[in-house]
């Protein structure tokens, strides 16, 4: 499993886009890239994955480098409610073993 | 939508006590977790389960033990609970070939006193 790095925090306006950086030097050619936001007060919730090719999906998008050592999440139009930790993780599917949480961007967004 | 419901959302126990967290499952899963969050340590992994009767120790299994007798129920048991296990416990569910899209119930806070 890949170690990740993101940042602590970061800070948006609302109705701007924002780009979450995640690093990943030591991922390996099967591993997938998932993010996951966790709002205050709920449990984490899915938000987008993806292994070599830009992702889409209603509520992100994720660039991933073409040598895969680092990905963006990218919200393109934050609103307040997308204030949340956000966690980036790069695992191996298959087998059963539980996501591996770290400390995650928590993201403030400004009105 | 998939569906983890957690029995309590807010508990108090005394020290001692032998706890039971319950968690259901409506999308039919391989995979059930149970994870525990802190303040400063983020989540980390108890117990998980990738079928009936099976179970596997995570991160942090010491003080805590897991029944499965059915495909949609997970539970967690404090045996005898502690001070030190007040926190809010998390549990989810994957399917087994996409077991990292996760889906997770709402928590549990368990106060220790």
């Amino acid at each position: 499993d890949a170690k990740t790095t993101q940042p602590n925090s970061m800070e948006s306006n609302e109705e701007e886009p924002v780009h979450l950086p995640c690093n990943h030097s030591t991922i390996s050619g099967t591993d997938y890239i998932h993010w996951y936001r966790q709002l205050p007060s709920q449990g984490p919730e899915y938000v987008i994955h993806g292994l070599t090719s830009n992702v889409n999906n209603r509520m992100a998008s994720l660039a991933i480098a073409e040598d895969r050592k680092s990905s963006t999440l990218i919200l393109h139009r934050a609103t307040l409610r997308d204030a949340a930790v956000y966690y980036c993780i790069a695992l191996t599917e298959g087998g059963a073993d539980g996501l591996t949480f770290g400390k995650g961007t928590h993201l403030i967004i400004q009105p | 939508d998939v569906k983890v419901t957690q029995s309590s959302r807010y508990l108090v126990k005394r020290t001692g006590e032998k706890v039971f967290l319950e968690c259901v499952q409506d999308m039919d899963h391989e995979n059930m977790f149970w994870y525990r969050q802190d303040p400063g340590l983020g989540l980390r992994l108890i117990y998980f389960s990738y079928d009936v009767k099976m179970k596997e120790k995570g991160d942090i299994p010491e003080g805590y033990s897991v029944s499965r007798e059915k495909k949609e129920r997970f539970s967690l048991i404090l045996e005898s609970a502690s001070t030190n296990q007040t926190s809010m416990y998390l549990c989810a569910s994957s399917f087994r070939q996409t077991r990292f899209t996760i889906y997770f119930g709402e928590g549990s806070w368990l106060t220790v006193v």
